[in-house]
């Protein structure tokens, strides 16, 4: 089944500790994108890979660092996390950035910081 | 640069009845257009998508959309809701081309639908 995964679906942690949140596709997609949901602000894209190996800021970076070494992989990683970092979180996928350009979203990562 | 606006933050319908839920968008050329559904404790899941030719699109679950570009609306519409639809819906507009090219996704602030027997 063609789907986006990620691990964990729910976390609650402190204030400074290191995590990471996995998000893997299985459709071979080139495109792939983190997003934060906010109450009243929808979707805004905190990082996005256009590659392996290719990635750059969106709109929301600041407290996130990604990677992209394995074309399936994309993991969020919030080295040092704080409360205003408790959000619900989406990986997405795409076949590719350009033109037919439809994404395929993770279940969710619901995030709390105390 | 380009956004979307929702302007109804939160619908009420009785089942059965139509729905239309409203989305305006600002983009420099010709958008590419989404509606996404989230139905509680899910991801989202794209309903349709315009990308050029005919300004009435299908959609999955019985939902279309129509592309006004005078308007620069695209709101989405249902003859008869079931109490499935129950859920929040976002537009969503595309085509923003970065130094990387990046097609990235604008989202609105999404609206909440509710059903009533």
């Amino acid at each position: 089944e063609a789907q986006v995964t990620q691990n964990p679906r729910y976390l609650i942690t402190v204030t400074g500790k290191k995590l990471t949140v996995t998000c893997s596709q299985n459709m071979n997609h080139e495109y792939m994108s983190w997003y934060r949901q906010d109450p009243g602000l929808g979707l805004r894209q905190i990082y996005y890979s256009m590659n392996v190996e290719v990635t750059d800021k969106g709109d929301v970076p600041e407290g996130y660092k990604v990677s992209r070494k394995e074309k399936r992989n994309f993991p969020l990683i919030l080295e040092s996390p704080s409360p205003n970092q408790t959000s619900l979180y989406f990986c997405a996928s795409s076949l590719e950035s350009r033109l037919t350009y439809e994404q395929y979203f993770g279940p969710g990562t619901r995030l709390t910081v105390t | 640069a380009q956004s979307v606006t929702q302007p109804d933050i939160h619908i009420t319908v009785s089942e059965g009845a139509s729905l239309e839920l409203r989305c305006n968008y600002s983009y420099g050329a010709t958008p590419y257009l989404f509606w996404y559904v989230q139905s509680p404790g899910q991801g989202l899941q794209l309903l349709l998508k315009y990308f050029s030719g005919d300004t009435l699109v299908q959609g999955i679950k019985g939902f279309e959309a129509e592309f006004k570009r005078s308007q620069s609306s695209f709101n989405l519409r249902k003859p008869s809701v079931h109490w499935s639809d129950a859920a929040e819906y976002f537009c969503a507009v595309g085509g923003s081309i970065s130094n990387f090219g990046n097609e990235k996704l604008t989202f609105g602030t999404g609206t909440r639908l509710t059903i009533i027997p």
